[in-house]
């Protein structure tokens, strides 16, 4: 089993709806959360860094984070065209051996369509 | 602000060869770690940099090693190419060896025939 599970998708969705992606991870030890974002042939983009449970808000993007359930979201509202990518959930521990290391989900696509 | 610059943009190589990928971090940045994302795949650690040493190591062989400089930038070299080494090569800078986060750059695109 994967430590970090991400459905690949594909996800399609017209412009304007509230996109939901979603994560679930094994490692207890884990605490900080983050999703990236990645077009084609580009590296990934951080776009929500959050830190144990609860929400974070960032403009049009809420990342949520349920270390009960081990589970991770992220919801796009009014979604446009541009925020048609890869979109990738992470998570590392709190110290120790963690710090550098970040285990990534197998990533979601996302197409916006007009 | 300089991002996370990568060199080169592409590589291919035959099997058996060796490479050398290079990065420089984020301006402000100290450490440095390297990742490969294999075609549909999320990125995989494979080691981190900081104060010119070897900090943190993922599930890859020796074939697979590293530098750091004291300017902060970076080396990949990865000896006796396989098939398999076929991916985009990442490189992510962060501030300190703890839990700040990682910016990435765009990666080196390798190509082993």
């Amino acid at each position: 089993q994967k430590e970090v599970e991400q459905d690949p998708g594909p996800l399609s969705v017209p412009e304007g709806a509230i996109v939901s992606l979603n994560c679930t991870y094994s490692n207890s030890a884990f605490q900080y959360f983050m999703w990236y974002r990645q077009y084609s042939r580009k590296g990934p983009e951080l776009l929500m860094y959050t830190y144990s449970s609860g929400n974070k808000e960032d403009g049009r993007f809420t990342a949520q984070v349920d270390k009960s359930s081990k589970y991770i979201s992220l919801f796009i509202r009014d979604s446009q065209p541009s925020d048609s990518a890869t979109y990738l959930c992470a998570s590392r521990g709190a110290g120790g051996t963690s710090y550098g290391k970040l285990t990534f989900g197998q990533g979601t696509i996302l197409t916006v369509h007009p | 602000d300089a991002g996370v610059t990568q060199s080169p943009t592409h590589l291919i190589k035959t099997r058996g060869q060796q490479v050398t990928l290079r990065c420089s971090p984020k301006s402000g940045h100290d450490t440095v770690s390297w990742y490969q994302q294999a075609l549909g795949q999320g990125p995989q650690f494979i080691f981190q940099y900081y104060e010119e040493e070897e900090r943190q190591r993922g599930n890859f062989p020796d074939r697979f090693s590293g530098h750091q400089f004291p300017n902060y930038s970076s080396e990949l070299n990865v000896n006796a190419l396989l098939l398999g080494d076929s991916a985009l090569y990442l490189c992510a800078s962060s501030l300190g060896a703890g839990n700040s986060p990682l910016h990435f750059g765009n990666g080196t695109r390798l190509t082993v025939t």
